[in-house]
């Protein structure tokens, strides 16, 4: 079954970029979706089809998908950014696949 | 907008049946647009897909959780439901319903809350 590969954790200060990655075999032929978990939230969808940005979504975020690598991009990062991001892809054999999930820290 | 709000026991003992709800409003689930979804996160663990269905109940579902996973549809209130028999500490999660969205792929586009489902003796 196909696997999606994530850092556990990032740490940033604030304002200044997040970077995370989710890496997977050939994941760049596959459209990559990213989610943000809070505790006691309902997740939000951030980013999908890779780089597109769904509505109400800040700027501040974006997204990006080549070879074995796609990677959300967080810049000027808040304390509200803090949170559980996940990516996910649908595999060819029909299967929902999620990474391992990364906790972003601001400092 | 669409709002997914999910219902049903918090605590089961080893072996019972998990029966969770969720109750879909802004959005007709009979409009045939969209898979609903049901996804759980254990803790300290990622998210884990359970299955999904159709309006017309058509169901795909999690080959780790086929034999024990039933997904069905009241499209009269709107309504999805999820059925685990046999459950056991393993299954303790937050449980997540939530919408398909996405022409020619699958992503979830919106979610409820979740809800906690503790297994214990």
């Amino acid at each position: 079954s196909y696997v999606l590969t994530q850092p556990p954790s990032v740490s940033v200060a604030p304002g200044q970029t997040a970077r995370i990655t989710c890496g997977g075999n050939n994941i760049g032929r596959k459209s990559v979706h990213w989610y943000q978990l809070k505790s006691g939230q309902a997740p939000v969808m951030v980013m999908y089809y890779d780089s597109d940005r769904p509505s109400g979504i800040p700027e501040r975020f974006s997204g990006s998908n080549s070879g074995h690598t796609a990677t959300l991009t967080i810049t000027r990062v808040a304390a509200g950014d803090e949170a559980d991001y996940y990516c996910h892809v649908w595999d060819d054999n029909g299967d929902q696949v999620f990474g391992g999930g990364t906790k972003l820290t601001v400092l | 907008q669409v709002q997914l709000e999910e219902s049903g026991p918090g605590l089961l003992k080893p072996s019972q049946t998990l029966s969770l709800t969720c109750t879909v409003s802004g959005d007709s689930i009979n409009s045939g647009s969209y898979h609903w979804t049901w996804i759980r996160r254990p803790a300290g663990k990622g998210l884990e897909w359970i299955g999904r269905v159709f309006s017309n109940g058509i169901t795909n579902y999690n080959p780790s959780l086929e034999s024990r996973v039933t997904l069905s549809v009241d499209t009269s209130r709107n309504q999805f439901s999820l059925k685990l028999t046999s459950v056991s500490a393993e299954d303790t999660a937050v449980y997540y319903c939530a919408r398909e969205g996405c022409s020619g792929t699958t992503c979830f586009d919106s979610w409820g809350r979740g809800t906690l489902v503790t297994v214990s003796s």
